[in-house]
């Protein structure tokens, strides 16, 4: 059975960082891509990051290119999510997904506030 | 960045009967690999989304075949046939053709 289980979440000041992972199993973690997707308290989902099967590449979104970094460590089947600089719109719930969504997390919450 | 339209926004349905829900992107979702990128998922209260359909029109593993995904290009289209109470939550579409990766701004399937 596929798992994925994000932990790491909380409340953080503006300009503080927090790093979100997400431990998977049920599946051979290495052959696949990862995202994270985030979607605000009632409000609709957002794409935030991917990683492809061997790390090699990365992609994000344009609010979060330079504060955000994904990784992933295959040996540990582990996919990462630091963020740094955070601002009041990063307040959100966070699910590590598998490529094209076919199995997300249970979501971690994290919020901004001072 | 792709605009996904997705409309209704709210859609009153009634036990049984049938829902249809459409997506469309301002710039076409074929890829250079020949493949459309255009998923469909639910979430319902209090969980996480749940994929449904994949690339346009294919059912995901134990989804029922009241669901079905057609469409091509920049046009799609969800349908939900006989719908049951299980059915009821909010519905995205996601196209992954093209970074950034968006989603459609969600429609709310609920009892009339």
């Amino acid at each position: 059975e596929v798992q994925l289980v994000e932990s790491g979440g909380g409340l953080v000041q503006p300009g503080r960082s927090l790093k979100l992972s997400c431990a998977a199993s049920g599946f051979t973690f290495s052959n696949y891509g990862m995202h994270w997707i985030r979607q605000a308290p009632t409000k609709g989902l957002e794409w935030v990051a991917s990683i492809s099967p061997s790390g090699g590449s990365t992609y994000y979104r344009d609010s979060v290119k330079g504060r955000f970094t994904i990784s992933r460590d295959n040996a540990k089947s582990t996919l990462y999510l630091q963020m740094d600089s955070l601002r009041s719109e990063d307040t959100a719930t966070y699910y590590c997904a598998t490529a094209e969504g076919a199995y997300w997390g249970q979501g971690v919450m994290v919020t901004v506030s001072s | 960045d792709v605009v996904m339209t997705q409309t209704p926004v709210s859609l009153p349905v009634s036990l049984g009967g049938q829902a249809s829900i459409s997506c469309r992107s301002s710039q076409s979702l074929v890829h250079s690999n020949g493949n459309t990128y255009l998923h469909w998922y639910l979430q319902k209260p209090g969980q996480s989304p749940q994929l449904l359909i994949y690339r346009v029109s294919n059912r995901f593993s134990g989804v029922p075949d009241r669901f079905s995904g057609s469409g091509s290009g920049t046009d799609f289209t969800l349908k939900i046939s006989r719908v049951e109470p299980e059915d009821l939550g909010d519905y995205y579409c996601l196209q992954s053709t093209h970074f950034p990766y968006t989603f459609g701004a969600g429609t709310k399937l609920e009892l009339k």
